[in-house]
């Protein structure tokens, strides 16, 4: 079965220093991940995606992540961080069979803390 | 401007009611989902549609109903044999045009139900 796991549920970093939230997911095909930000009792945004082609992804934000099939990980960077990033980030991979495609399956979730 | 609405920001359910939470999207999109957060649980599915009158069980589908009756909207109802139903509910809507894994999930704002 598709899984997503998200090994830190809180960092903690500080304004202006470098991020790098971990992603890693379980399936043996090519992965269609996804990256979500949500802010204190709000929606998901959607910050970048991947399905195929560049391993390096670009998004809003600021944001890139790099897919490695070898690690089976998907990590999101950001090379200075603002205080206005302090939010729960989801890690989600697709599911791509049958009548259940494109349902997301999500990780539980890193919450990030900016100090001044 | 398009998007995503739910209604209501906030809803109390009293023991034995069923409680009806909307979702309306004015995207044009084919594809709705519901998905059911809890803290430190990431977001769980409960039903997906991807056209109208045409909806799916998700992963946690017991203890709730949807319907489908048109494409801007796609109500959930929380109904009383839902044991645990304190939680924050997202509604979210893809263009729905086959490729279903590859599509982006817009989410609305959420719904927070409380038990009273």
């Amino acid at each position: 079965a598709q899984s997503v796991t998200q090994p830190d549920i809180h960092i903690t970093v500080s304004e202006g220093a470098s991020l790098e939230l971990r992603c890693n997911y379980s399936y043996g095909a090519t992965p269609y991940l996804f990256w979500y930000v949500q802010s204190p009792g709000q929606g998901l945004q959607l910050l970048l995606k991947y399905f195929s082609g560049d391993t390096l992804v670009q998004g809003i934000k600021g944001f890139e992540a790099e897919f490695k099939r070898s690690q089976s990980s998907f990590n999101l960077r950001k090379p200075s961080v603002h205080w206005s990033d302090a939010a729960e980030y989801f890690c989600a991979v697709a599911r791509n069979y049958g009548g259940s495609q494109g349902n997301l399956i999500f990780g539980k979730g890193t919450k990030l803390s900016v100090k001044p | 401007d398009g998007g995503i609405t739910q209604s209501p920001k906030y809803l109390f359910r009293k023991e034995g009611q069923n409680v009806t939470l909307s979702c309306e999207q004015n995207l044009n999109h084919d594809a709705m989902y519901w998905y059911r957060q809890d803290p430190g649980q990431g977001l769980r599915l409960i039903y997906y549609s991807q056209i109208v009158n045409d909806f799916q069980k998700g992963d946690i589908a017991e203890g709730y109903s949807v319907s489908r009756e048109k494409k801007e909207s796609f109500p959930l109802t929380v109904t009383s044999a839902q044991k645990n139903p304190t939680a924050f509910y997202l509604c979210a809507s893809s263009i729905g045009r086959g490729r279903f894994a590859q599509e982006t999930q817009y989410f609305g704002p959420g719904t927070r139900l409380l038990v009273l």
